[in-house]
């Protein structure tokens, strides 16, 4: 069973929609993260938790926030959808007791906002 | 002008040539260097890591870092089809994943 896994993998919504991409982790890690890739801009960090009560912006927050559910649990919401969310957006987690802070992300969610 | 700087590519090379992949960056505060493999549908995983300066050598990969001329590599020897995926360079001034910047993937073929 894969240890950090995303739902929906694949979603299509309209301009305007509310959506909710979301996370959960089997590792037992107290940190995760949220996000985006695009062509030729490579990964972004959108939000990052270090735990249940702890939640910090990345570099590019705007028009998203997240929830801490659990400490397995960690999910992403677009309020109101637009077009240029469309992206492939990676659910990661990492411990920081193990040296280099290895991440481990999850297999992804494709989104097109239309 | 951003901070970590990736040729995008495509390329695409023959099995058992060796590749280069290559970053520049210009902070020059980051002190951690690493590489990501991304497999078609995949997330990321890291391959290999460096700290500082210097070679370092896992079986056919080899990472090196150039603080001097802010530029880092990824040789691999050998290649087979099963190494074509992206590979991403990531870099960070401290400890800490969320303060991690990354490269925007190089997309690597290999013919059998």
């Amino acid at each position: 069973d894969a240890d950090v896994t995303q739902t929906p993998r694949n979603r299509i919504t309209k301009t305007g929609k509310r959506i909710m991409l979301e996370c959960s982790q089997t590792k037992g890690h107290d940190r995760m993260y949220w996000y985006r890739q695009d062509p030729g801009l490579g990964l972004r960090l959108i939000y990052y938790s270090f735990d249940v009560k702890d939640i910090n912006k990345g570099e590019i927050s705007d028009g998203y926030s997240v929830s801490r559910q659990a400490q397995a649990k960690f999910s992403l919401s677009l309020e109101s959808a637009i077009p240029n969310q469309t992206a492939l957006y990676f659910c990661a987690t990492s411990d920081p007791g193990q040296g280099v802070e290895t991440q481990y992300f999850g297999p992804g969610t494709r989104l097109l906002v239309l | 002008q951003k901070e970590v700087e990736q040729d995008p590519g495509p390329l695409s090379v023959p099995e058992g040539a060796i590749v280069s992949l290559n970053c520049t960056y210009s902070n020059s505060a980051f002190q951690y260097f690493m590489w990501y493999r991304q497999y078609s549908r995949k997330g990321p995983e890291l391959l290999m890591y460096t700290y500082s300066s210097g070679n370092k050598e896992d079986g056919r990969f080899t990472a090196q870092v150039d603080k001097s001329s802010k530029y880092i590599s990824l040789f691999i020897r050998d290649s087979q089809p099963s190494d074509s995926a992206t590979y991403l360079c990531a870099m960070s001034s401290g400890q800490g994943a969320q303060k991690l910047v990354f490269g925007q993937g190089t997309r690597l073929t290999i013919n059998p």
